[in-house]
């Protein structure tokens, strides 16, 4: 996972409560995404910023915010967590060749 | 029709067994491919790249059928670690997403 920090690799919410996942690199890439992986469903593309500044939206990204202030950091925010909700999220960012992710932060909804 | 398709699996093989994966993808601007490996509970990594001409790394060779949308890995002599879930991921030209199949679940045993 060198250059992809993720945070927190853990969290348990209640139903409308609010957090924020923060992932930093210092590989210099322009692409940033974040995913989420529930099983049989492989990973779904929530939000995506080509560069400092711009994001788009991805297949899945109804009850998310995200913010990308600068190159470093792109953040993604649940504003009112609900169980269907629950689930792995990935950081993730592209080189030329190769996509490098986050560790994953595991979230429960309950 | 969901842009990158795979067979979930799961595949179970024997030791020493020849197994081979197979990927479609619905856009034609596709412009990079990957097979990446992911672990029980980990973040995936990048196994190998696709290239039109074919590619080959010890015992995985990946191949590229531009005209028919196809990307296709092969695992010769299967290892007890080879046991995984193999994801196919294609980039988009335009956008520069990366979009993932929902991986096909590889299970060698003794």
């Amino acid at each position: 996972n060198a250059g992809v920090t993720q945070t927190p690799k853990f969290q348990v919410l209640k139903t409308g409560q609010s957090m924020t996942l923060q992932c930093a690199q210092d590989m210099n890439h322009n692409s940033m995404y974040w995913y989420r992986q529930d099983p049989g469903m492989g990973l779904r593309l929530i939000y995506y910023s080509a560069s400092e500044g711009t994001t788009d939206k991805g297949e899945v990204p109804n009850g998310y915010n995200v913010s990308r202030l600068n190159k470093r950091e792109f953040s993604l925010r649940l504003e009112s967590a609900a169980p269907s909700q629950t689930s792995v999220y990935f950081c993730a960012l592209t080189g030329n060749t190769e996509a490098f992710f986050g560790q994953g932060t595991r979230l429960t909804v309950v | 029709r969901k842009e990158v398709e795979q067979d979930p699996g799961p595949f179970n093989v024997p030791e020493g067994a020849t197994v081979a994966f197979n990927c479609t993808y619905s856009n034609s601007a596709s412009q990079s491919f990957f097979w990446y490996r992911q672990d029980c509970r980990k973040e995936p990594k990048l196994l190998m790249s696709v290239y039109s001409s074919g590619n080959e790394d010890g015992r995985f060779t990946a191949q590229l059928n531009r005209a028919s949308q196809y990307i296709s890995l092969l695992i010769r002599d299967s290892k007890l670690s080879d046991s995984a879930t193999y994801l196919c991921v294609v980039n988009e030209r335009r956008t520069d997403k990366l979009i993932f199949g929902t991986g096909t679940r590889l299970q060698v045993f003794p």
